[in-house]
């Protein structure tokens, strides 16, 4: 079946430092991938998205690029704020008719100032 | 201005009870889903009502139980709570069935 693996946190990072989190998955199809962002004490709010191989998703300075050779979804982040912590999770939309997200189990970034 | 919003946002309750956790969103979308976090963060699908049609219903115990009143409202029953249920459960919503999704802040549900 569908599903997503991410690296394991925490993640641990000085101030204006670069971020990468993987995230890998196994899907039959063609999902969309989703990067998902949880503050403490919220609900997830995504972050960005990419539905077709080679797109490249971005928003508030982080990207994401869908790479079907790799099976992967990195994030990234050129310069992180301590703001940016937080758990972020890679999810998959289902490729069948439900279309339900499949997520990963979470990596919890900790900027320091 | 609230997009998805539930109710109430902390839970405490003994085991063998009966409670319900309420969701409503006025984003006007046609989805609504019920997902369960555990203690590890670790999320997962519960259900999801298209149009007030159940149209996932993964493997969860019957004694939990949707209902979905309209489109903008989506409400989980939980009968003879069970130390095991204790997580946070997010409601969310998406325009479409394959559209992104928007969550709601969370329901701390805490089984004694």
């Amino acid at each position: 079946g569908n599903s997503v693996t991410q690296m394991e946190g925490p993640v641990t990072l000085s101030e204006e430092a670069f971020l990468t989190i993987n995230c890998t998955y196994t899907a039959t199809g063609y999902p969309s991938l989703f990067w998902y962002v949880q503050y403490p004490g919220e609900g997830l709010q995504l972050l960005l998205k990419a539905t077709k191989a080679d797109d490249k998703g971005s928003n508030k300075g982080f990207e994401a690029t869908y790479r079907k050779e790799t099976t992967s979804f990195h994030l990234e982040k050129g310069s992180v704020q301590v703001s940016d912590s937080a758990v972020y999770f890679c999810a998959l939309s289902g490729t069948d008719s439900s279309y339900k997200l499949i997520f990963g189990s979470g990596t919890r970034l900790l900027v320091r100032p | 201005d609230t997009a998805v919003s539930q109710t109430p946002k902390y839970l405490v309750t003994q085991m063998g009870n009966d409670k319900s956790i309420k969701c409503e969103q006025n984003l006007g979308h046609d989805t609504m889903y019920w997902y369960k976090q555990d203690s590890k963060k670790f999320l997962k699908i519960m259900f999801s009502y298209n149009n007030k049609e159940l149209i996932i219903n993964e493997t969860v115990p019957n004694r939990f139980s949707p209902k979905s009143p309209d489109k903008a409202h989506l409400n989980l029953h939980i009968n003879s709570l069970e130390l095991g249920d204790s997580a946070v459960y997010f409601c969310a919503s998406s325009q479409v069935v394959k559209g992104e999704q928007y969550f709601g802040p969370g329901t701390r549900l805490t089984v004694t």
